[in-house]
């Protein structure tokens, strides 16, 4: 099952800034913090992942919790086209990635 | 810029027939996955692959089999398909790094009458 949790759905105006939390309170010191999406019809994307410091890239920017048990995910200024799931994920023990049900992003122009 | 290639893209079986799904991956990448994504719900782990000749089962492995006699194929094989197999499969690949990003092709559409 995920360790991770997150709300069901969120909804965002487009060129606004999006933040989308992520509960991970079982994370171990090792885990790393995953972050993909998945656009309708697709196979889910990489976005960005962490392990204890704030991470920038070209998408998005990691904020991840001084503790580690909680993170956010965000998008500077929302488009139609980051309108996807978004799914927080612990790294399980073989690298493969256990996804829960992520939230719906919905943005409106 | 290939990256994981998943064919057919669409399928429908009837109940008892068998079928290969193909994955293939031009970045050689020694770690490979495949999932199922039933509706509204998230990816399920059916088989993983360390390497050629490597393979181990995932969270719902039950129906399916897999080979892995290269690096860049990744075949999952379902044989006597029932209805619960109605699903999306969606293959993956990484580098052996254990935190490097997954790849995931489009994803193979299977319904099973």
């Amino acid at each position: 099952d995920a360790k991770t949790t997150q709300p069901n759905s969120m909804e965002s105006n487009e060129e606004e800034p999006v933040h989308l939390p992520c509960n991970h309170s079982t994370i171990s010191g090792t885990d790393y913090i995953h972050w993909y999406r998945q656009l309708p019809s697709q196979g889910p994307e990489y976005v960005i992942h962490g392990l204890t410091s704030n991470v920038n890239n070209r998408m998005a920017s990691l904020a991840i919790a001084e503790d580690r048990k909680s993170s956010t995910l965000i998008l500077h200024r929302a488009t139609l086209r980051d309108a996807a799931v978004y799914y927080c994920i612990q790294g399980g023990s073989q690298g493969n990635l256990i996804f829960g049900k992520g939230t719906k992003l919905s943005v409106k122009p | 810029n290939a990256g994981v290639t998943q064919t057919p893209k669409f399928r429908i079986l009837k109940i008892g027939q068998s079928m290969t799904l193909q994955c293939t991956q031009d970045m050689n990448h020694n770690y490979m996955y495949w999932y199922r994504q039933d509706p509204g719900m998230g990816l399920k782990l059916i088989y993983y692959s360390v390497g050629a000749g490597i393979t181990d089962k995932g969270e719902v492995p039950n129906g399916y089999n897999v080979s892995r006699s290269t690096t860049e194929d990744f075949p999952l094989r379902l044989e006597l398909a029932a209805p619960s197999q109605t699903s999306v499969y969606f293959c993956a690949s990484r580098p052996t790094w254990r935190n490097q990003p997954q790849h995931f092709g489009d994803g193979t559409r299977l319904s099973i009458l």
